[in-house]
């Protein structure tokens, strides 16, 4: 079974440009995951998706940051414009029902100079 | 992601010990928990998980204990590796409400050979 796939893996840009991510889940699992992780600490859930709707996204800077899940399978998430504390690795995780373990992708690593 | 742990507590264990990793959770409405494995460059890997009507569990070499009076997890490593050797962190979440996983400030674990 294939995993949970992201890209690109490392990006740089520059502060007040804007930047997006690609998440494509483990097929047919229903709940996917954007987590931010900051150099040395745990993820920080940024929003929940079940299949196309938004369950959770109370820890997302809404100001900058964007996603969307149109079909409920492919997700995207965006920054714009980007700050130099956005620089981390973005993770994306899916799961086949709530309640059940996350799998996560090996993350996208942002640098924002 | 690369240098994960870095500011991280850090537990060193020689080679063929015996490893226990601790964590303490914050939410008592929290009802399941994974540990996942985080290896440098790479996203958080499951390891194990436990429901809260169980007060341990057992895989390979590993064992999780939980202890709900006191909001405590561990992690049980036996016969440790030099393929241990990664990030440990502990999730929480309800299954209940949104189902979000909150994660713990990770524990780096170095095998010592």
């Amino acid at each position: 079974e294939a995993g949970v796939a992201q890209s690109p893996r490392y990006k740089i840009i520059e502060k007040r440009q804007s930047v997006a991510f690609w998440c494509n889940p483990i097929s047919g699992h229903a709940t996917l995951y954007w987590y931010q992780q900051i150099l040395g600490q745990g993820p920080k859930l940024l929003i929940q998706f079940q299949n196309n709707g938004v369950v959770d996204d109370s820890q997302l800077p809404k100001d900058r940051f964007s996603a969307e899940r149109l079909k409920g399978v492919d997700s995207t998430l965006k920054i714009q414009p980007a700050k130099l504390e956005d620089s981390a690795v973005y993770l994306c995780a899916s799961s086949k029902y709530r309640g059940t373990e996350a799998f996560f992708g090996q993350g996208t690593r942002l640098t924002v100079v | 992601g690369e240098n994960v742990g870095l500011h991280l507590p850090t537990l060193s264990v020689q080679e063929g010990d015996n490893s226990i990793i601790n964590c303490a959770y914050s939410n008592s409405a929290s009802d399941y928990f994974i540990w996942y494995k985080q290896e440098s460059g790479k996203g958080p890997q499951f390891i194990i998980d436990i429901r809260s009507n169980m007060d341990k569990r057992q895989g390979q070499r590993v064992t999780v204990l939980l202890n709900k009076t006191v909001k405590h997890l561990s992690l049980q490593i036996a016969a440790t590796q030099p393929g241990d050797s990664a990030v440990y962190f502990c999730a929480e979440t309800p299954t209940s409400g949104t189902y979000k996983y909150i994660f713990g400030t990770g524990t780096r674990l170095k095998v010592l050979a």
